[in-house]
């Protein structure tokens, strides 16, 4: 099984910082990534899928590149909105994959 | 408006069995692959199963496979978690949702595995 590895496990930045979160497959998956965050006590919500594509709705700060393994998720200037948890999900096989999660803070 | 409204969580003893349900309304539902996704207290989001457009296809994370069974009915708008042998660490919120097609979301049904 294909297996999705996020780094940092967790960050603490100040607003109006470039925040750049990473993802790496344990095999290539093409452009078959999305990136969700889950704020504290919400549902999680869809940012970027097709690895670079933006979610209708979704501020112009995140963007998401990378192909084959290794990915990358960037808030250009974070808010105190942002403050969530940040996951990558593969679905590019029967088995679908989340990442363990980036917990992003304010300092 | 799209809704999503899961139901059928509760307490159950380990080995025992739930069936979830997650109703649905706002879009055309027999258009979409549907997922359920489960995240334990504090802990992070995992993948569960996911279901073709006209339930001809399924496929579960290993940890669930045959134990699990996902079904839908295109005519009442509505998918299904059959979810047999629990276990302790089935324990979780169970969300269904559409994804990165269109990040349909519910609000999830807990499930607990306890004696």
């Amino acid at each position: 099984d294909i297996q999705l590895t996020q780094s940092p496990s967790s960050l603490s930045a100040s607003v109006g910082d470039r925040v750049t979160i990473t993802c790496r497959a344990s095999q290539g998956i093409s452009n078959y990534l999305a990136w969700y965050h889950q704020k504290p006590g919400k549902v999680p919500k869809l940012l970027i899928y097709g690895a670079s594509t933006l979610q209708s709705g979704v501020p112009s700060r995140f963007s998401g590149s990378g192909s084959g393994t290794d990915f990358t998720l960037t808030i250009s200037s974070l808010q105190p909105e942002d403050v969530a948890t940040y996951y990558c999900q593969k679905y590019n096989s029967a088995l679908e994959t989340f990442g363990q999660g980036t917990k992003v803070e304010i300092k | 408006e799209v809704q999503l409204v899961e139901s059928g969580g509760g307490l159950v003893q380990p080995g025992g069995s739930l069936k979830l349900s997650c109703a649905t309304s706002g879009f055309t539902f027999s258009n979409y692959w549907m997922h359920w996704v489960r995240q334990a207290p504090g802990k992070g989001l995992v993948w569960v199963s996911r279901i073709k457009t006209d339930g001809s296809y399924t496929s579960y994370a290993d940890s669930v496979k045959g134990r699990f069974t996902m079904s839908r009915d295109n005519a009442k708008n509505t998918v299904y978690l059959q979810m047999n042998s629990l276990r302790a660490e089935d324990t979780a919120l169970y969300y269904c949702t559409s994804l990165y097609t269109s990040d349909y979301w519910g609000q999830g049904t807990l499930v607990t595995v306890s004696s």
